[in-house]
């Protein structure tokens, strides 16, 4: 099992332009999480899909949108990027909402210039 | 609103223990997390507590949860330059399925 995995590994973008982060995980979970990670500020919630078909804002969703394409898969766009946005974002997966245990992949390293 | 709250820096010897603490808001918390950091990777689960028990126990690691003063430690006994990485603590509740996470605590360890 890879666990939860995340492309690309690193990118830089211009702002204005657009991408979308790719994350898949392998374990069957329900649920899946994009979380940003800023320096002292740990980790902030984006968006969250408690399960397939369905997606609900976290606490910084303004400038990104997401996908649940399917069980396994849960991609976060950017539209238009902005410097405010370089961050690592990380994906996460649990087996269900609420108290079920995260498991996080790598992180993409993203620097908005 | 919720809040979770740890110091950023530990450092401590080889071989000694390290106490890293946390304090969170909401009383609400079902379950409480100590995730690990190394550097320019994900994070990885270490331990978790339910918030009805005190202490837990795994292998060189405690938690300890006071309830009343809505504090949470992880001790690592024997600590080596191997732990140094970034610690955060989580709180869970059984609404949105959020993770609310403390800043991170960088642990230290010198030869």
């Amino acid at each position: 099992n890879a666990g939860v995995t995340q492309t690309p590994k690193f990118q830089v973008l211009k702002t204005g332009q657009s991408m979308t982060l790719q994350c898949a995980q392998d374990m069957n979970h329900n649920s899946m999480y994009w979380y940003r990670q800023d320096p002292g500020m740990g980790l902030r919630l984006i968006y969250y899909s408690a399960s397939e078909g369905t997606t609900d804002k976290g606490e910084v969703p303004n400038g990104y949108n997401v996908s649940r394409l399917n069980k396994r898969e849960f991609s976060l766009r950017l539209e238009s990027a902005a410097p405010s946005q370089t961050s690592v974002y990380f994906c996460a997966s649990s087996p269900g909402l609420g108290t079920d245990t995260q498991y996080f992949g790598p992180g993409t390293r993203l620097t908005v210039l | 609103g919720e809040d979770v709250e740890q110091s950023l820096f530990l450092s401590v010897r080889e071989g000694d223990s390290s106490v890293i603490n946390c304090t969170y808001t909401d009383s609400s918390s079902t379950y409480l997390y100590w995730y690990k950091q190394e550097p320019g990777a994900g994070l990885q689960l270490l331990t978790y507590i339910f918030s009805n028990m005190d202490m837990k126990q795994d292998q060189r690691l405690t938690v300890l949860l006071n309830k009343k003063d809505k504090h949470l430690s992880l001790r690592i006994a024997d600590t080596q330059t191997g732990d140094s990485a970034i610690y955060f603590c989580a709180e869970s509740y059984n609404q949105g399925g959020k993770l609310i996470f403390g800043q991170g605590t960088e642990l230290s360890v010198k030869p």
